[in-house]
């Protein structure tokens, strides 16, 4: 079957850096999607791999890894704002996501 | 886990047609069915959300007479493309609200291609 795995949930601190990790096994593989949700809002673009390695874009930065079927956000310098759930989406080779159920970031001061 | 699935996954039609696309929840009940439009490596936008056995509420610059939504039951919410025109063609994909905590999932998309 088609599954993606990201945490539930983890908090960090201002100024700080997280990972957020996440699994995927899909049937073919066509890029791995990152975008960040706050409550109530429609999901924000965050960034697309679709080739091995770091993408870096200001402040947060994605890595993925397709023989491992793994990506990761990176967020550095937290701030306040960036208390969002983040939704990991892997496109399968017919070109449908698969959606993980979102890693809920919280950050404190 | 709770799944969402959409129907078609997609679409080719002509110019003028109406295109139906279902989207249900599998294993929850939906309150609230959400959809949207996605262009290439863009945020998701916003098209409508509808509660189940009232009328949709449409984000500003969606035309209702044109993206037709349905959510007919706690399960099932469709939207339906009239008219179709080739500007139209895009990814489209729902969400549904509901389950414990009122967690929100995606469904997988449908492409729409018009001629």
């Amino acid at each position: 079957g088609q599954n993606i795995d990201q945490p539930t949930e983890m908090t960090a601190t201002e100024g700080a850096i997280v990972q957020i990790n996440c699994t995927y096994q899909t049937s073919g593989f066509n890029g791995l999607f990152w975008y960040q949700q706050h409550a109530g809002e429609a999901p924000t673009f965050l960034s697309y791999n679709v080739l091995d390695g770091l993408e870096e874009k200001g402040r947060f930065s994605s890595f993925l890894s397709r023989s491992k079927g793994y990506s990761y956000l990176l967020l550095k310098e937290l701030q306040m704002k960036d208390s969002a759930s983040y939704l990991c989406a892997a496109m399968d080779s017919n070109y449908q996501l698969i959606w993980g159920a979102g890693t809920k970031l919280i950050i404190k001061p | 886990g709770a799944v969402v699935s959409q129907h078609p996954s997609r679409v080719i039609c002509k110019s003028g047609t109406s295109v139906k696309i279902e989207c249900r929840s599998l294993d929850f009940q939906a309150t609230t069915m959400f959809w949207y439009r996605q262009f290439p490596k863009q945020s998701l936008m916003l098209m409508a959300t509808s509660n189940e056995g009232s009328k949709a509420t449409y984000e500003q610059g969606v035309e209702k007479d044109k993206f037709l939504i349905n959510h007919a039951s706690l399960t099932l919410s469709t939207l339906t493309v009239t008219s179709a025109h080739p500007e139209d063609s895009s990814f489209y994909i729902c969400s549904a609200r509901g389950g414990a905590g009122e967690t929100q999932y995606f469904g997988p998309g449908t492409r729409l291609l018009v001629l």
